[in-house]
């Protein structure tokens, strides 16, 4: 079966300190990946899709990149965080054309 | 592009009656329409989704509609119990995209 993991899920960092969250999928291949950010209460923001290996698609410009090195692998980054950069962020995987599986979540918190 | 709005932002329902969340798309191409649960601190997890060539489909208490037409679509919670708080996310999504268009969330609380 297919799963899909994301870590870490708690991290605090300073202002100006790099980032790397890091989502592998497991049990297909080939998969369209995502990242979303969630601030506190609020919805689902796509930051990063990736339909394939070195194909990354922006929605929102921001200091935040998304790299894919291997198949089911997707990478977030930042060179330098700021403190807007705190939330929820979401790795996510479709199944399909259909269902949207998440990874378990990385709490963010830039102090 | 696509859009999709979500009403209302916040819903308090009694335990036992019914909650009613609703979402209307823009893109009459869109034609799959998924109800995401999350609970607090955890992931979005589908509780039932619905194609455009279906105008209701019902999973236990749950069950949710569409209406083509009106480019519609709403969740029905039936009997609520404390276990179903949570924020409610609906979406939109066409053949053609390669994401889902996410309503911006309604937060249910059910009152014991």
């Amino acid at each position: 079966s297919q799963t899909i993991h994301q870590w870490p899920a708690t991290l605090v960092q300073p202002v100006g300190s790099p980032l790397s969250l890091e989502c592998t999928v497991e049990g297909t291949s080939n998969p369209n990946l995502y990242w979303y950010r969630q601030a506190a209460g609020r919805g689902l923001q796509l930051l990063f899709y990736s339909v394939g290996i070195g194909q990354i698609s922006s929605e929102v410009p921001q200091n935040l990149s998304a790299s894919r090195p291997q198949d089911r692998q997707f990478i977030l980054s930042s060179k330098k965080l700021l403190l807007s950069d705190s939330g929820f962020y979401l790795c996510a995987w479709f199944r399909g054309d259909t269902e949207a599986f998440f990874g378990q979540g990385t709490r963010l918190t830039v102090v | 592009g696509e859009n999709v709005e979500q009403h209302p932002s916040t819903l308090s329902v009694q335990e036992g009656d019914s909650a009613v969340i609703k979402c209307t798309y823009s893109d009459s191409a869109s034609n799959y329409f998924p109800w995401y649960k999350q609970e607090l601190g955890k992931r979005p997890q589908l509780i039932i989704d619905i194609r455009s060539n279906v105008g209701e489909k019902k999973d236990q208490r749950i069950a949710v509609t569409l209406n083509k037409t009106a480019k519609h679509f709403s969740l029905h919670i039936t009997e609520t119990q404390p276990e179903d708080s949570a924020v409610y996310f609906c979406a939109a999504k066409g053949w053609s995209n390669y994401q889902l268009i996410w309503g911006a969330g309604t937060k249910l609380i059910i009152k014991p």
